[in-house]
């Protein structure tokens, strides 16, 4: 069973922090790493993708990726409230038809 | 570019009914998905089509859920007969024509409510 794993939070952050978002999963194999956005009644839209490890930039987003630890990231700089969503981890296995498996999401409330 | 259109959005019905959940995913997309996403918990795949052809259904209730993918465009997923615990929003998603590459696109979701 491939599985990923998030802590659902809340993860409660004031407005202009960095919030830190964590993630493990259960596959050494797996190659590919994405990190989706829900808000409250939407659905998913991807915000990042990493693929080695290391760190990722892109504008306020950071995914790291550590594949020895099973371990991926995601680093929100300058928290605003418009963030306050789930945020989605979510892992491309390729050794079981290339199937996109999610986490369980972490809640984050970013507050003026 | 049209994204992935999904219908109907809301649907109520008593257990033991049956319903169908329509998609169209992004012209030119050869992979959809049909993901399960129960309330606070993340998208379950149900299955993975490529093209008409199923990718993976190993986490379809396979006794009460079927779904297709007629001439490799717009898909059905059917429940029949419907249980309490199939409440929860139906997403359709697809990707690029590379296959699935983990960028999935989104529709709305179909959300089941089960009486």
């Amino acid at each position: 069973q491939k599985e990923v794993e998030q802590n659902s939070g809340p993860l409660s952050v004031p407005e202009g922090a960095i919030a830190s978002l964590n993630c493990t999963y259960s596959d050494r194999g797996s190659q590919s790493f994405f990190w989706y956005r829900q808000y409250s009644g939407k659905s998913p839209e991807l915000i990042m993708s990493i693929y080695s490890n290391g760190d990722k930039e892109d504008g306020r987003f950071t995914a790291q990726l550590n594949k020895a630890s099973q371990y991926v990231s995601l680093l929100i700089r300058d928290s605003q409230p418009s963030d306050s969503a789930t945020y989605l981890c979510a892992v491309l296995f390729h050794n079981a038809g290339n199937m996109l498996t999610f986490g369980g999401g972490t809640r984050l409330m970013v507050k003026p | 570019e049209a994204g992935v259109a999904q219908s109907p959005r809301y649907k109520i019905i008593e257990k033991r009914q049956s319903v169908a959940f329509w998609c169209n995913p992004i012209s030119g997309h050869a992979t959809l998905y049909w993901y399960q996403q129960i309330l606070g918990q993340g998208p379950k795949l149900l299955i993975q089509f490529q093209n008409n052809g199923v990718v993976d259904d190993s986490q379809l209730p396979k006794d009460r859920f079927s779904a297709e993918r007629l001439k490799g465009v717009d898909s059905t997923l059917k429940i029949q007969p419907a249980k309490l615990e199939d409440s929860a929003v139906y997403l359709c998603a697809s990707s690029s024509p590379r296959g699935n590459t983990g960028e999935l696109f989104f529709g709305e979701g179909s959300r089941l409510t089960v009486l």
